[in-house]
C-alpha cells in the first residue's frame, strides 16, 4: 500500500459525460500527478500540482483540468468524454522533488 | 526533450535464474533520478528501486540491483533469484529534479517467469 488513495475503482459512464477522479496523497506529500495509461500511449503525465498551485502542465486535453485543494487532496476533471479517454487514471505523490508513489488507478471506460 | 526506450518488449527467465532488463534514456541534464517501476496484473504501480545521477554507486534493493552508466546513459534492472511474483511490466521511468518535473516513462518490459 502506497499511502495514496484514489476513488472511485472503476467508472463507466457514456460519450458526452463529465466525470471527476479524486485522489488523496500520502500524508506530508505536498505534490500530486496525474497520468493516464491507456493500450496505445502508455503512461502519460498529465499535470502536477504542489501545495495547491499548478506547476506543470504535459499532455493534457483541453477537457480536462484538475485541482488541489488547501487539504491537498486533488480532483482530475475530464469534460465531453469520448471513447479513446477510455484508460487508466493515476495519482501519484511525492515531497518535494522526491519520490513518485502512486495510488492504485482509476479505470475509466466510456461507453 | 528528454525520452526513455527499453528495447525488449518481453523477456523470459526461469524461477531462481536472474535476468536482466534493459534502459537507456537521453537527457542534457546533470542531475535527475532513475526509477524502476513494477506493474503486476493488478495494475498497481509499485516502485522497485531508485537510483540519483550524482551517486556513483549502484542501487540495491534486496533480490533487485541496478547498473546505472552514466556516460553512456544507461540503467539496467537486474533480478536475482527470480520469484513468480516477480512477472509483470517493468518500466524505467525518467525524473529531472528541476522544479517543474514529470516522470517520463519507457514502453515497459513484460517479464514471464516460468517454472
Amino acid at each position: 500500500d502506497s499511502g495514496v488513495t484514489q476513488t472511485p475503482k472503476h467508472l463507466i459512464t457514456a460519450t458526452g459525460q463529465r466525470v471527476t477522479l479524486r485522489c488523496s496523497p500520502r500524508s506530508g506529500d505536498l505534490s500530486v500527478y496525474w497520468y493516464q495509461q491507456s493500450l496505445d500511449q502508455g503512461l502519460q503525465f498529465l499535470i502536477q500540482y504542489y501545495n495547491g498551485e499548478e506547476r506543470a502542465k504535459g499532455n493534457i486535453l483541453e477537457r480536462f483540468s484538475a485541482q488541489q485543494f488547501p487539504d491537498l487532496h486533488s480532483e482530475l476533471n475530464l469534460s465531453s468524454l469520448e471513447l479513446g479517454d477510455s484508460a487508466l487514471y493515476f495519482c501519484a505523490s511525492s515531497p518535494h522533488l522526491g519520490t513518485q508513489y502512486f495510488g492504485p488507478g482509476t479505470r475509466l471506460t466510456v461507453l | 526533450a528528454q525520452t526513455v526506450t527499453q528495447s525488449q518488449p518481453e523477456m523470459s527467465v526461469q524461477e531462481a535464474e536472474t535476468v536482466t532488463l534493459s534502459c537507456t534514456y537521453d537527457t542534457s541534464e546533470s542531475d535527475y533520478y532513475l526509477f524502476w517501476y513494477k506493474q503486476p496484473p493488478s495494475r498497481q504501480m509499485i516502485l522497485v528501486i531508485r537510483q540519483e545521477a550524482y551517486k556513483q554507486q549502484n542501487a540495491t534493493e534486496n533480490r533487485f540491483s541496478v547498473n546505472f552508466q552514466k556516460a553512456a546513459k544507461s540503467f539496467s534492472l537486474k533480478i536475482s533469484d527470480s520469484q513468480l511474483g516477480d512477472a509483470a511490466m517493468y518500466f524505467c521511468a525518467y525524473f529531472p529534479t528541476g522544479t517543474a518535473s514529470k516522470l517520463t516513462f519507457g514502453t515497459g518490459t513484460r517479464l514471464q517467469v516460468t517454472l
